[in-house]
């Protein structure tokens, strides 16, 4: 029973291709994620969706779009991929984010190269 | 300057020996988040905390709010429990439920 899924594990792709990667979370979580992670291993956040509402919209180009058809899911589609787009992306999920203490339950993981 | 640091950055230790990492931050927190990354790259949850100290097995967590500190600790360390390790706090004044996260130490422990 996996907590937050994420969807492919591995993604390998040529520059300026679109490419989209899924999540999924059964644990009935209000709040989702998208972090990126680089190569110095700093986790930096994207976006954040509450009950499907926008959120969290950081500075990330607009090449990027997050999309929650359900508080369920957070994809992440990306246009026309830079090799600078070459990372680990994970998702993540939380409870109510009036909650205080409520840590994050992560996803494996999405390391997408771009070639 | 990240809201979060940690060190040390780069950890070696013997199998058996007592673990320390260390975790600073500059803005007021609702909440730090010790986090744990094996090679291969799943990110585990370790603890929650808000104010004292917290114990799960091995580990153990403790924070210092005036200090603004948190550490880290394993005891008697073994070769599994190498992995990156991240601190992550949420700020008191945010409402999105978002975490600063700090750059990692990265644990290796020799049997």
């Amino acid at each position: 029973d996996t907590a937050v899924s994420q969807t492919p594990k591995y993604l390998v792709t040529q520059m300026g291709n679109d490419k989209s990667i899924k999540c999924e979370q059964n644990l009935g979580h209000d709040t989702m994620y998208w972090y990126k992670q680089d190569s110095k291993k700093f986790l930096k956040i994207m976006f954040s969706y509450n009950n499907k509402e926008l959120i969290i919209n950081e500075t990330v180009p607009n090449r990027f779009s997050p999309k929650s058809p359900d508080k369920a899911h957070l994809n992440l589609h990306i246009n026309s991929l830079e090799l600078g787009d070459s990372a680990v992306y994970f998702c993540a999920s939380s409870q109510d984010t009036r909650r205080a203490n409520y840590g994050y339950t992560f996803g494996s993981g999405t390391r997408l190269t771009v070639v | 300057k990240n809201e979060v640091e940690q060190s040390p950055q780069n950890l070696t230790a013997q199998e058996g020996e007592f673990i320390t990492i260390n975790c600073s931050y500059s803005v007021g927190i609702s909440a730090l988040h010790w986090l744990q990354q094996h090679p291969g790259g799943g990110i585990v949850s370790l603890f929650m905390l808000s104010s004292g100290k917290k114990k799960h097995g091995r580990l153990i967590a403790t924070i210092n709010i005036q200090e603004k500190h948190s550490s880290l600790h394993i005891t008697a360390s073994h070769p599994r429990d190498s992995a990156v390790y991240i601190c992550a706090v949420r700020s008191m004044w945010n409402t999105g439920n978002q975490f600063y996260f700090g750059t990692g130490t990265s644990l290796t422990v020799i049997p």
